[in-house]
């Protein structure tokens, strides 16, 4: 089944530890997105990538950095530097362009919790 | 800069009624689409419905169906029949259709926690 993956489900993290969540894809979409999600708020765009070897910073691009090297996957690293990293993190990926209405399909997310 | 605003951060519905939660928007686009997703407790994002902005007739899904007020910039989403598997949180989102080459995201609103009563 097509579909996006997301792992590890659950993640502790000690302060100071770098931290990278896995994104996998095989719909064969082109967009790729990643959006954390915090108690009572909407999503909020992190970072997202159109094209392999490509990605742009979102609204909260800092702490945070990607890599875009194969089509199916958009693995996001948490650094140190981000200052509250305890969060869901939730990645996405749709049809680019006018081929599609934008309509995003969702992995089952992330839980980090930083101790 | 474009917004979307849920008014309502909790609405509860006994079960097999209906209800309709709420969302305005704020644009000068003339053309963009305006969507409804579903967030249950296991947290996967579930679009629920969809509508595009030049059409006239409201979209439905089943049970789900969308009063969309263009004027008013106004979207809401009507549940009937509330079913238990219901509860979820809902988040509603917009976007404009750009070309090829651009990017484009959807802007989000902070959602409504539906609550169905047995």
């Amino acid at each position: 089944d097509g579909g996006i993956t997301q792992s590890p489900k659950y993640l502790f993290r000690k302060e100071g530890q770098n931290v990278t969540l896995s994104c996998e894809q095989n719909l064969n979409h082109d967009a790729m997105y990643w959006y954390r999600q915090d108690p009572g708020q909407g999503l909020r765009l992190i970072y997202y990538s159109q094209i392999v070897n490509d990605f742009q910073k979102g609204d909260i691009a800092e702490g945070y950095s990607v890599s875009r090297e194969k089509k199916e996957s958009f693995p996001l690293t948490v650094t140190s530097a981000q200052k509250n990293p305890t969060a869901f993190y939730l990645c996405a990926s749709s049809i680019r362009g006018q081929g599609g209405t934008g309509e995003l399909f969702f992995g089952e997310g992330s839980r980090l919790t930083v101790l | 800069a474009q917004t979307v605003t849920q008014s309502q951060p909790e609405m509860s519905v006994q079960e097999a009624e209906t209800v309709t939660l709420s969302c305005t928007y704020d644009t000068s686009e003339s053309d963009y689409y305006l969507f409804w997703y579903k967030q249950p407790p296991s947290r996967q994002m579930i679009l629920v419905i969809r509508q595009e902005a030049y059409k006239q007739q409201n979209a439905t899904e089943n049970r789900f169906s969308v009063n969309f007020q263009k004027a008013a910039k106004s979207f809401s989403l009507k549940i009937s029949d509330s079913q238990l598997g219901d509860a979820a949180m809902y988040f509603c989102a917009y976007r404009t259709p750009l070309p090829m080459d651009s990017n484009y995201q959807l802007i989000w609103g902070a959602g409504t926690k539906l609550i169905i009563k047995p």
